[in-house]
């Protein structure tokens, strides 16, 4: 299993540019998340989803827009970029089989918008 | 989700037993308590997870007191490869359950020669 995989790795963008961070996974599982981590802090949540065709906000969601249309894929929308979504983001998934807060994460994407 | 309060730094030497502490004091009773580890440019590790007293697995222990109001991540015999940023988390079960983790600053250990 390739587990969780992430493209690009790193990306540059201008302002008011517009891109998609793509997420696939290949474990099967319904939960699926995305997280932004700026230097030296923790990760916030942006979106999440519970199956396909299902999806929610984080705790930060402005700015960014999310898809489910299969198990495998989660693609994070980015609408006119701004210097504040410089970032890296990660994605992750679980199963949530039994009582476990196992998520797997991908490598990340290093954003920045300039 | 309960906030979690964990230092923002300790230092040890490799060979020496880490305690990572972090209180969560308004603890509600279906959540879970869960610690990750990420090194740098890499995304978080999940390490180990407890409802009480105590948990172990083959990379750490994690204790639980019966209040729940705290738990602490042991470390056994650190290596330089255990220098990373630890975070403690409160997960909450049941019915509503999405699995969302609510991420702080987490706890960076330096492991010194």
């Amino acid at each position: 299993n390739a587990g969780v995989t992430q493209t690009p790795k790193f990306r540059i963008l201008k302002i008011g540019q517009s891109m998609t961070l793509q997420c696939t996974q290949d474990m099967n599982h319904n939960y699926m998340y995305w997280y932004r981590q700026d230097p030296g802090m923790g990760l916030k949540l942006i979106y999440y989803s519970v199956g396909a065709g299902i999806t929610d906000k984080g705790e930060v969601p402005n700015g960014y827009n999310v898809s489910r249309s299969t198990t495998e894929d989660f693609p994070l929308r980015l609408e006119l970029a701004a210097p504040s979504q410089t970032s890296v983001y990660f994605c992750a998934s679980s199963t949530l089989q039994g009582i476990s807060y196992e998520q797997y994460f991908g490598p990340g994407t290093r954003l920045t918008v300039t | 989700l309960a906030k979690t309060t964990q230092p923002i730094s300790m230092d040890s030497y490799e060979g020496q037993e880490v305690n990572i502490t972090c209180s969560h004091n308004n603890i509600a009773t279906n959540d879970y308590i869960t610690w990750y580890q990420q090194f740098p440019s890499q995304g978080p590790r999940f390490i180990i997870q407890g409802y009480k007293t105590k948990v172990t697995n083959e990379v750490a222990s994690l204790f639980i007191p019966a209040d729940r109001k705290s738990s602490t991540l042991s470390l056994p015999r650190v290596s330089l490869s255990d220098t990373a940023v630890y975070y403690c988390l409160v997960a909450k079960a049941g019915s509503s359950n999405t699995g969302k983790l609510i991420f702080g600053q987490g706890t960076t250990l330096q492991v010194k020669p």
